[in-house]
């Protein structure tokens, strides 16, 4: 089967530190999201990519936070500096949406666990 | 903005019984999807079932279906014969062709023997 694959797994870094997380779409895909999950607030999207152009990134602090797509191959999300409550699970997601077609559901990555301490 | 709700932060069903999770979203939009995932222990969030507004027949995949009312804007997960292997977080998610997932707050099932 087709997988979603995200690096790391687990990340614990220090408070200031720099964070990159990767997600590989589903070859073939043409839509990325990036969410994140915590208890408090659950599944709140970050950012997303259509052929890689970012399509909205308004969830997103803008001062810290940074969501690219290098390639079709590639999306990255980094955070710097890094503060604790940047503590959570962050989910990389790919779907293809055909025009007048529509969605036929998003497959997502095992995420990545950011803890900052 | 379209919102999404389950109301049932927490269920419990007997193994090889039939449980039914809630979910209830607003929208504006007449044509848009409708989906189930699943996310268990593990983290990963799996997909269950699929539905388009437009289509009035009920999706299901094995022993999972749904009830779609889309004027009352009701979406319920009905899981059959239940499996010590359905414990999970259940999450419902509304989109439209080509933007966002928006997510329910999830409802946590258990599966008791």
């Amino acid at each position: 089967d087709a997988r979603v694959t995200q690096t790391p797994r687990d990340k614990v870094t220090e408070m200031g530190q720099e964070v990159t997380m990767r997600c590989q779409p589903i070859l073939g895909h043409n839509t990325v999201f990036w969410y994140r999950q915590t208890m408090m607030q659950g599944l709140e999207l970050l950012a997303y990519f259509r052929n890689r152009a970012p399509l909205d990134d308004s969830g997103m602090p803008k001062d810290r936070f940074s969501a690219e797509m290098p390639d079709a191959t590639l999306a990255t999300l980094k955070i710097q500096p890094s503060e604790p409550r940047d503590s959570a699970v962050y989910f990389c997601a790919s779907g293809l949406v055909l025009h007048r077609q529509g969605v036929y559901g998003y497959t997502f990555g095992s995420g990545t666990r950011l803890t900052v301490v | 903005a379209q919102t999404v709700t389950q109301s049932q932060p927490e269920m419990s069903v007997q193994e090889a019984e039939t449980v039914t999770l809630s979910c209830t979203y607003d929208t504006s939009e007449s044509d848009y999807y409708l989906f189930w995932y699943k996310q268990p222990p593990s983290r990963q969030m799996i997909l269950v079932i699929r539905q388009e507004a437009y289509k009035q027949q009920n999706a299901t995949e094995n022993r999972f279906s749904v009830n779609f009312q889309k004027a009352a804007k009701s979406f319920s997960l009905k899981i059959s014969d239940s499996q010590l292997g359905d414990a999970a977080m259940y999450f419902c998610a509304y989109g439209t062709s080509g933007s966002r997932l928006t997510f329910g707050e999830g409802t946590q099932l258990t599966v008791n023997p």
